[in-house]
């Protein structure tokens, strides 16, 4: 069974960067997944955030690819989140989760979550 | 990107079915088979209930069905029941190979 685990500041301050890393266990990052990122701002629906393949194929989300840093670290089993000069509007539970393929919204694993603040 | 459109709650008797649609274009849920729903409790992360439309995982109830038509794709539960009370996602593969949702249905059992 997949697990999924985020760790990373609860808090960031407003024009700091955000980073949150997802530790994978139960499963090898090289294993033919991809490894997204999706947050839910309070109260709201959830938003795609970022995906990567193992190799270092990345997608972002076109709003967001300004300020989005996606990486892996196979040797860690773990995928990483860079966010840049956030802001309140950055405020929510952040996921890790794995997809099925490149093809498909196949979301089949998920983190816990972790709420992440920005406020000064 | 625009989100996807599903209505902001639904509800239902114990027993009775509803379904829930999931507006897109296109480019996205008209374009590809690859709509899939999620359920999520309060506090809880979401869970996967339907994939590639109308696939269910190993282990997810069959009263929960998936359909499409253009550019509207369906969930359906049946037989209602009050476990069932959760926020229903919607996502779909677009062009470009990213990914949207819509913005979440409250599914309330009367």
């Amino acid at each position: 069974q997949v697990q999924l685990q985020e760790s990373g500041p609860g808090l960031v301050k407003p024009s700091e960067t955000l980073s949150l890393t997802c530790t994978v266990s139960g499963y090898p990052l090289t294993s033919g997944y991809y490894w997204v990122w999706i947050r839910q701002s309070p109260g709201k629906g959830l938003e795609w955030i970022a995906t990567i393949y193992h190799t270092g194929t990345t997608y972002y989300h076109p709003s967001l690819k300004s300020r989005v840093t996606i990486s892996v670290d196979t040797s860690k089993n773990q995928f990483s989140l860079k966010l840049s000069s956030v802001s309140a509007a950055d405020t929510a539970v952040y996921y890790c989760a794995s997809l099925r393929s490149y093809y498909g919204s196949r979301f089949d694993f998920w983190g816990q979550g972790t709420l992440v603040t920005v406020s000064s | 990107q625009s989100a996807l459109t599903q209505p902001a709650s639904v509800s239902g008797s114990p027993g009775q079915s509803i379904t829930i649609s999931c507006t897109g274009t296109s480019s996205d849920v008209g374009g590809f088979d690859y709509v899939s729903w999620y359920q999520q409790h309060p506090g809880r992360a979401p869970k996967l209930i339907i994939y590639d439309v109308r696939n269910r995982p190993s282990g997810v109830s069959n009263r929960f069905s998936g359909s499409k038509s253009g550019n509207t794709a369906s969930l359906i539960i049946s037989g209602l029941q009050a476990e069932d009370e959760a926020e229903y996602h919607c996502t779909s593969f677009t062009t470009g190979g990213t990914l949207v949702f819509g913005p979440g249905t409250s599914v309330t059992v009367l």
